[in-house]
């Protein structure tokens, strides 16, 4: 069974650069998820989808981070305009069943640097 | 917020020796997971341990929880070198219905051969 593919591994982009990273993950998994996790630190959800509907998207930057699940299957994480901060790698995992299956898969992360 | 806090932040053992972890949580949860992390991939699921067992084992791994204290501990046993890598607990909130997994600072393991 293949599992969740993210593209690209690597970004460096200047601050106030816009970029976008790309999740495909396991097939039939209704669950998918983006976390950023900053060096040192443990991974920080940053929105949950259910099929193509937004579960929770709480702790989204709104102003600058946007997301979308295109017919529940592949996902885009998108930043506009990125700042310093926001260098850290970006985790998309996918489930099963919320709350029926829970163990979440991860995909290897796109690192970005932000300078 | 993160709602794990993990100690030791990070642990040098030998080989064949015995790795302690323990993480401790705020809120009243549904399940704790434990994932491993190596360098430069991504997290790997090892172990669930619902809110009303207080320990299992899987392989080499023995998890335990104690909801009246709010900690876990992940016991990895006779240790090898690849068992070097970072270990995060996470926990699912009981009023959490979406499966959303809130993850500690993280214990790094240097297995040393």
């Amino acid at each position: 069974e293949a599992g969740v593919a993210q593209s690209p591994r690597y970004k460096i982009i200047e601050k106030r650069q816009s970029v976008a990273f790309w999740c495909n993950p396991i097939s039939g998994h209704a669950t998918l998820y983006w976390y950023q996790q900053i060096l040192g630190q443990g991974p920080k959800l940053l929105i949950q989808f259910q099929n193509n509907g937004v579960v929770d998207d709480s702790q989204l930057p709104k102003d600058r981070f946007s997301a979308e699940r295109l017919k529940g299957v592949d996902s885009t994480l998108k930043i506009q305009p990125a700042k310093l901060e926001d260098s850290a790698v970006y985790l998309c995992a996918s489930q099963g069943l919320a709350g029926i299956y829970n163990e979440q898969f991860f995909g290897p992360g796109t690192r970005l640097t932000v300078l | 917020s993160q709602q794990g806090e993990e100690d030791p932040q990070a642990l040098s053992i030998q080989e064949g020796e015995n790795a302690t972890m323990n993480c401790s949580y705020k809120t009243s949860i549904n399940n704790l997971q434990w994932y491993r992390q190596n360098s430069g991939r991504g997290l790997v699921h090892l172990i669930l341990i619902r809110s009303n067992e207080r320990e299992k084992h899987s392989g080499r791994l023995r998890v335990t929880l104690d909801t009246s204290k709010k900690s876990s501990s992940l016991l990895i046993t006779a240790s090898r070198a690849a068992d070097t890598a970072s270990y995060f607990c996470a926990t699912e909130a009981i009023y959490n219905q979406g499966g959303k997994l809130i993850f500690g600072q993280g214990t790094e393991l240097s297995v040393k051969p």
